[in-house]
């Protein structure tokens, strides 16, 4: 595809479920970012990936937060036993490995934990 | 102190305005700087980046860094209702990592 595709577009979990979020990056891109935007908040940053080595995970809120881009294209974002305050949208961008000024964004996965 | 501030508004002002939309940032290693736009329920779409001091311009847009105060700004001209968006400025941690976002700024353009 031509842009950054993230699925499920929402998601409800209920407190306590695993939930897994999907990211599909534009062809040839080999950064891949990963943010958590809260409610009226600026993207946060949570990992980032070039091709298949996670470079950078010191975002990551805790140890049920989990990153992983096996082949270094599509990538999984998998929380575990989520909890309320794991609400938000969460992002997925992506860009060539010189030129992350122009990191592309998906529409990202509204994630509501009841 | 986060690295990156920007005023969260939101801001309205009647459509044809101009719009002026700030951000400062703390760390003086910091050379690109863009800015983001993002509608609501949307990702955020880069809308330019500059590097270092000085101006950039595309269309109705400019972007403006000031690297002695650690300031920047982007002017919108002419603005239009389709303008009305949450605007997020952002620089890159390093070359190749992280890039840090202020809080954004939501505006609002009355027709």
């Amino acid at each position: 595809g031509a842009g950054v595709s993230q699925s499920p577009r929402y998601k409800v979990a209920k407190r306590g479920q695993d939930v897994a979020l999907r990211c599909d990056p534009i062809s040839g891109h080999v950064s891949l970012f990963w943010y958590q935007q809260a409610l009226g908040q600026g993207p946060e940053f949570l990992t980032y990936f070039q091709n298949e080595a996670q470079l950078d995970k010191s975002g990551l809120p805790s140890d049920r937060f989990f990153a992983e881009r096996p082949e270094g294209s599509v990538s999984t974002l998998k929380i575990q036993r989520t909890q309320q305050e794991d609400s938000a949208v969460y992002l997925c961008a992506s860009s060539s490995v010189d030129l992350n000024t122009e990191a592309f964004f998906g529409q990202g996965t509204r994630l509501t934990v009841v | 102190q986060k690295e990156v501030e920007q005023d969260p508004g939101p801001l309205s002002v009647p459509e044809g305005a101009i719009v002026s939309l700030n951000c400062t940032y703390s760390n003086s290693a910091f050379q690109y700087f863009m800015w983001y736009r993002q509608y609501s329920r949307k990702g955020p779409e880069l809308l330019m980046y500059t590097y270092s001091s000085g101006n950039k311009e595309d269309g109705r847009f400019t972007a403006q860094v000031d690297k002695s105060s650690k300031y920047i700004s982007l002017f919108i001209r002419d603005s239009q209702p389709s303008d009305s968006a949450t605007y997020l400025c952002a620089t890159p941690y390093s070359s190749a990592s992280k890039i840090i976002f202020g809080s954004g700024t939501r505006l609002s353009i009355r027709p």
